[in-house]
């Protein structure tokens, strides 16, 4: 079963419009994170939670926004979208940290 | 970046066993993580190692040369639900869950 939840699983939406991802875990998880994913390629992460207030940049530099007013909740917003933010957004937390990560179902966004 | 490298894709008969290698590249290390991924599905977690050698866990295995830089994933008596790309992913030292993935490893199962 699931823990971790990700609304929409896919999304199509035209340019210029601004998009929430949602993420919400019910583990209690200090840690949260986003990760991209193109088909066939590695996951590079994109933001990082340690914790309500705590949000930091990935490797890969995104032009999403994230925030984490409650431990569960952790949203990705693009203010405005644009084709190359085509991609699946997945998101996961951990309890340890120490890189076992339970990841949720991912959304699939296509931007046209 | 770690430099993580895996093979694409491998293609191996039921009951067969197949080893997934994964070398890279780091200056520190916390922990080498291996994730099994279905098609159009989330990454799941089946084993990690920080220590030198061999976990086993049912019919997967991993095991972890820190000084060569290597590890190798090894499914015994495979099953065609185990047709998945598997990840190879690294997290380095203070990165607490940070992890840093290859490219994934896509195993065909075969009858």
């Amino acid at each position: 079963e699931a823990d971790i939840y990700q609304t929409p699983r896919y999304l199509v939406i035209g340019t210029g419009k601004k998009i929430t991802l949602e993420c919400s875990q019910t583990m209690g998880h200090d840690k949260m994170y986003w990760y991209q994913q193109d088909p066939g390629m590695e996951l590079h992460l994109i933001h990082y939670s340690y914790g309500v207030n705590s949000t930091e940049k990935g490797d890969l530099s995104s032009e999403s926004t994230v925030s984490r007013i409650r431990t569960e909740h952790f949203p990705l917003t693009l203010e405005s979208a644009r084709p190359s933010h085509t991609s699946q957004y997945l998101c996961a937390s951990s309890e340890s940290g120490l890189g076992e990560l339970f990841f949720g179902e991912g959304s699939r966004l296509t931007v046209l | 970046g770690q430099n993580i490298d895996q093979p694409t894709e491998m293609t191996a008969t039921e009951g067969a066993i197949v080893q997934i290698n994964c070398t890279y590249q780091t200056s520190g290390f916390n922990g080498l993580f291996w994730y099994q991924q279905h098609a159009g599905e989330a990454p799941t977690f089946l084993s990690y190692n920080v220590l030198d050698g061999l976990e086993e866990k049912g019919r997967f295995s991993s095991f972890l040369s820190r000084s060569k830089g290597y590890s190798y994933l090894l499914l015994k008596e495979l099953q065609m639900k185990d047709s998945a790309s598997y990840l190879c992913a690294v997290s380095p030292p203070d990165s607490w869950g940070k992890l840093q993935f290859g490219a994934g490893t896509q195993v065909v199962v075969t009858p």
